[in-house]
């Protein structure tokens, strides 16, 4: 079945460090891939998302592309914010057919410090 | 983007009660809405899937009878948790997905949480 791995945390930076939090998934066919962002007490927030391998998804100063020869996904940043601590999920759905369901990483608790 | 909301954000009530949880998307047709629990620094654990109209598909381990969930327009699916009780205090999240936003793609609401006392 499908799976996903990502960088245990908990990551700790400094305002304007350099952030990667690796993603690697297991899955047949040609998934779609997501990073999604849960703030504290609130729900998930679609951060960035590629559909196709070479793909690179952005948003919010936030990448990661699509890469199908290493199975990985992996998000980074080259600056990030106070306003950027949350906890990032790396996740995927199926290709075709019923494989909607996203499947999920366990999570990165990323927290920045002035 | 997509707009998903949910209501309450918060509730709390006494063991034995049921509580209804609404979810609506409130820019785009939802023809397919999941429900998840999520556990204090968990994941996401999905619980149903429904699609608008038909009965809900729910995970294994997930009791049907406990767990309600109706979908009854492109716009609005509701959980009911039945005779609630204390291990059933969680966040309760749902999302969306449906025509026009990608189906690939789920929006989720803001989360419900839920204290059983």
């Amino acid at each position: 079945g499908n799976s996903v791995t990502q960088m245990e945390g908990p990551v700790t930076l400094s305002e304007e460090a350099f952030l990667t939090i690796n993603c690697t998934y297991t899955a047949t066919g040609y998934p779609s891939l997501f990073w999604y962002v849960q703030y504290p007490g609130e729900g998930l927030q679609l951060l960035l998302k590629a559909t196709k391998a070479d793909d690179k998804g952005s948003n919010k100063g936030f990448e990661a592309t699509y890469r199908k020869e290493t199975t990985s996904f992996h998000l980074e940043k080259g600056s990030v914010q106070v306003s950027d601590s949350a906890v990032y999920f790396c996740a995927l759905t199926g290709s075709g057919g019923s494989n909607y369901k996203l499947t999920f990483g366990k999570g990165t608790l990323l927290t920045v410090n002035p | 983007g997509a707009v998903v909301s949910q209501h309450p954000s918060w509730v709390i009530c006494k063991s034995g009660t049921s509580v209804k949880i609404e979810c609506r998307s409130l820019d785009f047709q939802a023809t397919t809405m999941f429900w998840y629990r999520q556990f204090p620094k968990q994941s996401l654990m999905l619980m149903a899937t429904s699609n608008e109209g038909s009965k809900a598909t729910y995970e294994q381990g997930v009791e049907k009878d406990k767990f309600l969930i109706n979908h009854a327009s492109l716009t609005l699916s509701t959980l009911t948790v039945t005779s609630a009780h204390p291990e059933d205090s969680s966040f309760y999240i749902c999302s969306a997905s449906g025509s026009g936003r990608g189906t690939d793609t789920q929006y989720f609401g803001p989360g419900t949480r839920l204290t059983v006392l």
